[in-house]
């Protein structure tokens, strides 16, 4: 089935410093991907929608200009946290949408997440 | 505002006992729903989905129930095994496109051996 793989995995910095994940889809080419926040027990929430060749869109209440979201690629997306802090830890998750139709499990398909600690 | 909303924070079964885990939605919109299963650390995972045209779909061991009348979905694992245990998380897309898909709280199932 279709893959999406996101690294780092996880990730420990400073408090103030920027650090950058990425989401690449392995076998299919995405044009649009989507990026999540989740907190421990809590409901993934959506962030943006990142979309190949053009900017993203942003949900309500979520800083553009902190989390950056780049889509230069079919394949790759990535989601920088801009100057992180401790409350900006949290389990960020990509998705990306097949089109081919091909999958009998949906069109979505979710990497395995990355976990960001801001110290 | 509308929401998913789940009824069972956490869910105890014995292995091999059947599991339902609810999900009630309040979006009269919404046409399409999905289950995910989510391991601890790890992102989530497909396990059946079922548009508004149908009420009911089967997959293996999994049987998902939607009654739109009640704005209900449940999820139905047969003969749990201790690998199921899991958050699961009901979905509602509104649309093409999955932008606007929403999650709702989840519910921890925990299976005992």
């Amino acid at each position: 089935g279709a893959v999406v793989s996101q690294h780092p995995s996880w990730v420990i910095c400073k408090s103030g410093t920027s650090v950058k994940i990425e989401c690449r889809s392995l076998d299919f080419q995405a044009t649009t991907m989507f990026w999540y926040r989740q907190f421990p027990k809590q409901s993934l929430m959506l962030m943006a929608t990142s979309n190949e060749g053009s900017k993203a869109t942003y949900e309500q209440g979520v800083e553009k200009d902190k989390f950056l979201i780049n889509h230069a690629s079919l394949t790759l997306s990535t989601l920088t946290v801009t100057s992180a802090h401790p409350e900006d830890s949290s389990f960020y998750i990509c998705s990306a949408r097949d089109p081919s139709g091909r999958s009998n499990t949906g069109e979505l398909f979710f990497g395995e997440g990355s976990r960001l600690t801001v110290l | 505002g509308e929401s998913v909303g789940l009824h069972l924070p956490t869910l105890s079964v014995q292995e091999g006992d059947n599991s339902i885990i609810n999900c009630a939605y309040s979006n009269s919109a919404s046409d399409y729903f999905i289950w995910y299963k989510q391991e601890s650390g790890k992102g989530p995972q497909f396990i059946i989905d079922i548009r508004s045209n149908m009420d009911k779909r089967q997959g293996q061991r999994v049987t998902v129930l939607l009654n739109k009348t009640v704005k209900h979905l449940s999820l139905q694992i047969a003969a749990t095994q201790p690998g199921d245990s899991a958050v699961y998380f009901c979905a509602e897309n509104r649309g093409s496109g999955y932008s606007t898909l929403t999650f709702g709280k989840g519910t921890m199932l925990l299976v005992s051996p």
